[in-house]
């Protein structure tokens, strides 16, 4: 089945220490993105790719880094300059083609930073 | 960005039609309407997308105000499945590219038996 892999679904890390979150996608989708979603709000964008090799900042990148080496693979790293890592985290990918209207969404890991 | 309006939250009855609202009075010629929904703990899913005219699929139906700044998607015949944050989002008219799509609060339907 196509579809979007994210791993672990439940992360538990200690304050000061950087964690990072994996996202794989079986969809030949050029385009992929990282969200963050706090409680009762909706969801914000960290970065987004277009291409491999290729990655941009979204609306909230401080605190995150994240690398695109291979078309399926889109890492994101929370390291400890994120002042309030605790959320939950979720991948989506898209085609980059005209006409190209549905992000899939991964079914999201939940980060608890203590 | 142009910016949606929704209501914080509504209710509905199992096997009744859902009309949820949505304000975009900012929308520009080019921008698409889309839905997405999220269930407890998931990630969205896409429901559907329009641009002037109204739109059908096997999920529900949107209905797009004919001056664009307003439009509904309708569950014809909701069940406790459908219950889950609904997004409306304007998504911009891109040739080719990534799509930065822009999520507001959304509107949380609630389905009673």
């Amino acid at each position: 089945d196509g579809g979007i892999t994210q791993s672990p679904k439940y992360l538990f890390r200690k304050e000061g220490q950087n964690v990072t979150l994996s996202c794989e996608q079986n969809l030949n989708h050029d385009a992929m993105y990282w969200y963050r979603q706090d409680p009762g709000q909706g969801l914000r964008l960290i970065y987004y790719s277009q291409i491999v090799n290729d990655f941009q900042k979204g609306d909230i990148a401080e605190g995150y880094s994240v690398s695109r080496e291979k078309k399926e693979s889109f890492p994101l790293t929370v390291t400890s300059a994120q002042k309030n890592p605790t959320a939950f985290y979720l991948c989506a990918s898209s085609t980059r083609l005209a006409g190209g209207y549905e992000q899939y969404f991964g079914p999201g890991t939940r980060l608890t930073v203590t | 960005d142009a910016k949606t309006t929704q209501p914080n939250s509504m209710e509905s009855n199992e096997e009744e039609p859902v009309h949820l609202p949505c304000n975009h009075s900012t929308i520009s010629g080019t921008d698409y309407i889309h839905w997405y929904r999220q269930l407890p703990s998931q990630g969205p899913e896409y429901v559907i997308h329009g641009l002037t005219s109204n739109v059908n699929n096997r999920m529900a139906s949107l209905a797009i105000a004919e001056d664009r700044k307003s439009s509904t998607l309708i569950l014809h015949r909701a069940t406790l499945r459908d219950a889950a944050v609904y997004y409306c989002i304007l998504r911009p008219l891109s040739i080719q590219g990534a799509q930065k799509l822009v999520f507001g609060q959304g509107t949380r339907l609630t389905i009673n038996p």
